[in-house]
């Protein structure tokens, strides 16, 4: 299966700034089959990014994707308030689906 | 409103069993795979089982022979039958609702979650 490391495990970062988080593959995800989540305590995961870099309904464009094969990246141009929460990545083009471990974003 | 809401889970002995139910409002289920993906506390998150549209069924090894899961379009519904649980089943159950195109497929809706606990 394949294996997802993000990095890093924590970002420290104030409103304002830019954040970029990282999603490594084990071996090559096909078709940029990768999404990113974001998720808040007691909250269900909230779809962000389809199919690498495709914001999905009602995401606003601060949030961005990109990457193929066995690198991707989550950029979040200008840090809101509410942005602060654990990003995960996940790949859909083998299965079983994988997920990354998570990248905490918190306010510094 | 779209939603997948999530319950019957709870404190089980090891080998005990539980039944966890979803439910869907807000769309047309029945043209929807859903998933069961878990998350146990600190690790990551966990894919489980599926179920398409046609009613194939699909399971991870960790649970195969173990759990089972069904669907009730009528009542928009979706069950997973657990059984013969261990400690290593303890996590949160997350309901998934799978969309996209072909080729394309992702899980675009979760529900928030039930919690099942596995300890004697």
């Amino acid at each position: 299966e394949i294996v997802l490391t993000q990095s890093p495990g924590t970002l420290s970062l104030s409103p304002g700034e830019r954040a970029t988080l990282s999603c490594r593959a084990s071996q090559s995800v096909s078709r940029s089959s990768l999404v990113w989540y974001q998720q808040k305590p007691g909250q269900a995961p909230r779809l962000l990014i389809y199919g690498a870099s495709s914001r999905a309904t009602g995401i606003p464009d601060r949030f961005s994707g990109s990457g193929s094969g066995t690198d991707f990246t989550l950029t979040i141009s200008r840090l809101e308030p509410e942005d602060f929460a654990v990003y995960y990545c996940q790949q859909y083009g083998s299965s079983p689906r994988t997920f990354g471990q998570g990248t905490r974003l918190e306010i510094k | 409103e779209v939603l997948l809401v999530e319950s019957g889970g709870g404190l089980v002995q090891p080998g005990g069993s539980l039944r966890l139910s979803c439910a869907a409002s807000g769309f047309t289920f029945s043209r929807h795979d859903i998933h069961w993906v878990r998350q146990a506390t600190g690790k990551r998150l966990e894919w489980v089982s599926a179920i398409d549209i046609a009613g194939g069924t699909y399971y991870a090894g960790s649970v195969k022979g173990r759990f089972t899961i069904s669907r009730e379009n009528a009542k928009n519904s979706l069950s997973l039958q657990m059984n013969s649980l261990t400690v290593g089943d303890t996590a949160v159950y997350y309901c998934v609702r799978e969309f996209g195109e072909p080729g394309n497929w992702y899980f675009d809706l979760w529900g928030r979650g039930t919690p099942v606990t596995v300890s004697s």
